[in-house]
């Protein structure tokens, strides 16, 4: 069974605030490594999908990196915002065994945003 | 620009009827893969599906579930003789082909079905 575990939980900052979680996953076998934004009431919508080791990627305030051989990703929020407010996702992708092709979630990471 | 739809969003069943929900992919994909989210927990993998081909359903109750993707038509997730434990969204994502060297596998998600079974 993969594991994939986000920290932290949930998170609340202050508007203008920069913030970060952490997506730990497998590090053998590894394919791809995604993040997905949700918000409540809509659906994932992902933000970046990310293959090689030491890869950053960058969508307007939001970054994100990527350690394979360590296993481990990092979300980056530079001045969050309220809009900001949701769940992030990050979903392993694997060449290994019975879980080639399919996602591999964790539990996500809240977060709130206070204006 | 049609994503994913999934209807019916909203499902009421008895315990013991059957619920069926379907899922239209974007349009060109033709891999298309079902999530259930339970209370209080994640997004789990259910099935994943290729046109007229079951790819991996290890993530499928053995019992009560199906899914297919026919040729034509949309993808459905069966749910016979419902139970309480059902309750939950069900969420259909698509992608363009199968993670395969650079091609783009991003899957896109549909709204979800919230079922309840009452």
């Amino acid at each position: 069974i993969l594991n994939v575990e986000q920290s932290p939980q949930s998170l609340h900052v202050q508007e203008g605030d920069s913030t970060n979680f952490t997506c730990s996953f497998p590090s053998s076998n590894f394919y791809a490594l995604h993040w997905y934004r949700w918000e409540t009431a809509k659906s994932p919508e992902a933000l970046f999908v990310m293959t090689l080791n030491g890869d950053e990627k960058k969508k307007g305030r939001i970054s994100a990196t990527l350690n394979t051989k360590e296993g481990y990703s990092y979300l980056y929020i530079k001045g969050s915002q309220p809009e900001d407010s949701a769940t992030y996702l990050c979903a392993f992708l694997t060449t290994g065994g019975t879980s080639y092709g399919k996602l591999t979630f964790g539990q996500g990471t809240i977060l709130t945003v206070h204006p | 620009n049609a994503g994913v739809m999934q209807n019916p969003r909203h499902l009421v069943r008895r315990r013991g009827q059957e619920a069926r929900l379907r899922c239209s992919p974007v349009k060109g994909h033709s891999h298309v893969y079902w999530y259930r989210q339970l209370p209080e927990e994640g997004l789990k993998f259910m099935v994943y599906l290729q046109k007229e081909n079951i790819i991996d359903e290890s993530g499928m109750p053995k019992e009560r579930f199906s899914a297919e993707f026919p040729k034509e038509g949309p993808s459905i997730l069966r749910i016979q003789q419902v139970v309480r434990g059902d309750s939950a969204a069900y969420f259909c994502a698509s992608s363009l082909t199968f993670p395969s060297g650079t091609a783009t596998y991003e899957q896109y998600f549909g709204p979800g079905t919230r079922l309840t079974v009452t």
